[in-house]
């Protein structure tokens, strides 16, 4: 069981905006940064969200990170079928330990 | 540009150990962290530790403290992690950035255990 909370699954067809929720705690989110990574089938994870809502060079605007109190959420808009993948919430937690969240698989139907 | 390289898959058996090799290239080796992550078949990302390549000095998860330990050689720019664990997954080696969030990955290595 992860320590931080994502929901298992998420969907929706091309062109749609997509939320994946990130829950956690006062140990974790509340006073850390989040990142969130993105997993195709068959490759290594891949930085999509830095410092809660920033994104590194190369990564589309269609992504976007948000953070308030211990929850966090990526926001996916004008969804491509090339966004089908996993998805992973990531923070520190006070144990000077990261925690990555379940993962969220999205299926662009 | 900015790389990490790690080993080749490995078979191992039940209750021997195994030593998987992280190699940087393309940016300074004791700048940055080197943390690993572990993903179990069909499971999700699990932290598991880092190592300062600078000091060696080294965090673990509660997890993994008794099973895994990392360490780094500064003339070749490697990090090894050595694993007392029987379970098969995929091992990622992947660098803390200026940004505080793992910006470089390495490739996986898959550990199988029979």
């Amino acid at each position: 069981q992860s320590v931080l909370t994502q929901p298992p699954s998420a969907s929706g067809t091309p062109g749609q905006r997509v939320i994946i929720s990130c829950s956690g705690s006062s140990s974790n989110i509340e006073f850390n940064y989040v990142s969130w990574y993105q997993q195709l089938p068959g490759s290594a994870p891949k930085l999509l969200i830095y410092r809660n809502d920033q994104r590194p060079s190369g990564v589309p605007d269609r992504f976007s990170g948000s953070k308030s109190g211990t929850s966090a959420s990526l926001a996916i808009s004008g969804l491509r079928s090339e966004d089908e993948a996993d998805y992973y919430c990531a923070a520190w937690d006070d144990s000077l330990t990261r925690v990555f969240g379940g993962g969220t698989k999205l299926t662009v139907l | 540009q900015v790389q990490l390289v790690q080993s080749g898959t490995e078979v191992k058996k039940p209750g021997a150990s195994v030593k998987v090799s992280c190699k940087a290239s393309g940016y300074p080796f004791t700048v940055y962290y080197i943390h690993w992550v572990r993903q179990a078949p069909g499971q999700g990302l699990e932290w598991m530790g880092r190592i300062n390549p600078k000091s060696g000095g080294t965090n673990y998860a509660q997890k993994f403290k008794d099973v895994f330990t990392l360490t780094r050689n500064t003339s070749t720019n490697t990090v090894y992690m050595e694993l007392r664990s029987d379970d098969t997954a995929i091992y990622y080696c992947t660098r803390e950035g200026d940004v505080g969030a793992f910006d470089v990955w390495g490739q996986g290595t898959i550990v199988t255990v029979s």
